[in-house]
C-alpha cells in the first residue's frame, strides 16, 4: 500500500554488524508489526508495537530490536547475534482494536549477507 | 503461536477451472481470516476476508467460507485466469500478539492457458 513505506528495497549485511530497516506509515494505525518471510515458509512474527513506545515479542524476537518513538516509525535493527538474517522482511500496519481489521504491508526489504 | 495449516502446497488449474484453497487453525479465539496474494518479490496483497460472524463471504470471482466449529476457511477462485497465478497466504488472528496474523505456508497457483 502507498501508505506504507520500507527502505532500503536491499540491504547487505556484514558479518558483525548490526543493520537497520525502516518503516514508516502514514495512514495513522496504531498497531505496527514486522514479519520475516522465508522460502516455504509463509510469514513469522518478528515483533509488534501497539501504541507508542511500547513494543512486545513475537514469535522470533532473538538477534532482533525495534523502537517505537513516534507512532509513524517502527525500525527493526537486525543485530549482529541474528546469525541467519537473510531473509525478506515485511512491514504492516492496522487499526488497532477487536481483531478484525486488515493489515496492510510495506514492499519489504531484502536483507543478505556479505 | 497459533498454527494455521494451508493445503495444498501448489496446485495447478487450467484457464477458467475453479482453484479451491483450504487451511485449519488452532485458536478457538481467532474472529478474522485474511487471504493474501503475493507475486513474486512483491508484498502481500489483501485480496478478501471475513470475520467470525460471517459463514462466506464473495467478491466477483473470489469467495471465503468459514466453518468456526470446525475451525477451517477456503479460498475460492472461479474461472480462473492467468493472471491469478500467484502464492496464496490464508491467516488467523492472534488474540495473543496484539491481533497479529499467523500466516499458513502458501499454496503457489498456477494457471495455464
Amino acid at each position: 500500500d502507498g501508505g506504507i513505506t520500507q527502505s532500503p528495497k536491499y540491504l547487505f549485511r556484514k558479518e558483525g554488524q548490526n543493520v537497520t530497516l525502516s518503516c514508516e506509515q502514514n495512514l495513522n494505525h496504531d498497531a505496527m508489526y514486522w514479519y520475516r518471510q522465508d522460502p516455504g515458509q509463509g510469514l513469522r512474527l518478528i515483533y509488534y508495537s501497539q501504541i507508542v513506545n511500547d513494543f512486545q515479542k513475537g514469535d522470533i524476537a532473538e538477534g532482533y530490536s525495534v523502537s517505537r518513538e513516534k507512532k509513524e516509525s517502527f525500525p527493526l535493527t537486525v543485530t549482529s547475534a541474528q546469525k541467519n538474517p537473510t531473509a525478506f522482511y515485511l512491514c504492516a500496519s492496522s487499526i488497532w482494536g477487536t481483531g478484525d481489521q486488515p493489515q496492510h504491508f510495506g514492499d519489504g526489504t531484502r536483507l543478505s549477507i556479505l | 503461536g497459533e498454527n494455521v495449516e494451508q493445503h495444498p502446497s501448489t496446485l495447478s488449474v487450467q484457464e477458467g477451472d475453479s482453484a479451491v484453497i483450504k487451511c485449519t487453525y488452532s485458536d478457538s479465539a481467532s474472529n478474522y481470516f485474511p487471504w493474501y496474494k503475493q507475486e513474486l518479490g512483491k508484498r502481500p496483497q489483501l485480496i478478501i476476508d471475513i470475520r467470525s460472524n460471517v459463514g462466506e463471504k464473495k467478491d466477483q470471482r473470489i469467495a471465503v467460507t468459514l466453518n468456526k466449529t470446525a475451525k477451517h476457511f477456503s479460498l475460492h477462485i472461479t474461472e480462473t485466469q492467468p493472471e491469478d497465478s500467484a502464492v496464496y497466504f490464508c491467516a488467523a488472528s492472534r488474540v495473543d500478539s496484539g491481533y497479529a496474523l499467523n500466516f499458513g505456508k502458501g499454496t503457489s497457483l498456477l494457471v495455464t492457458p
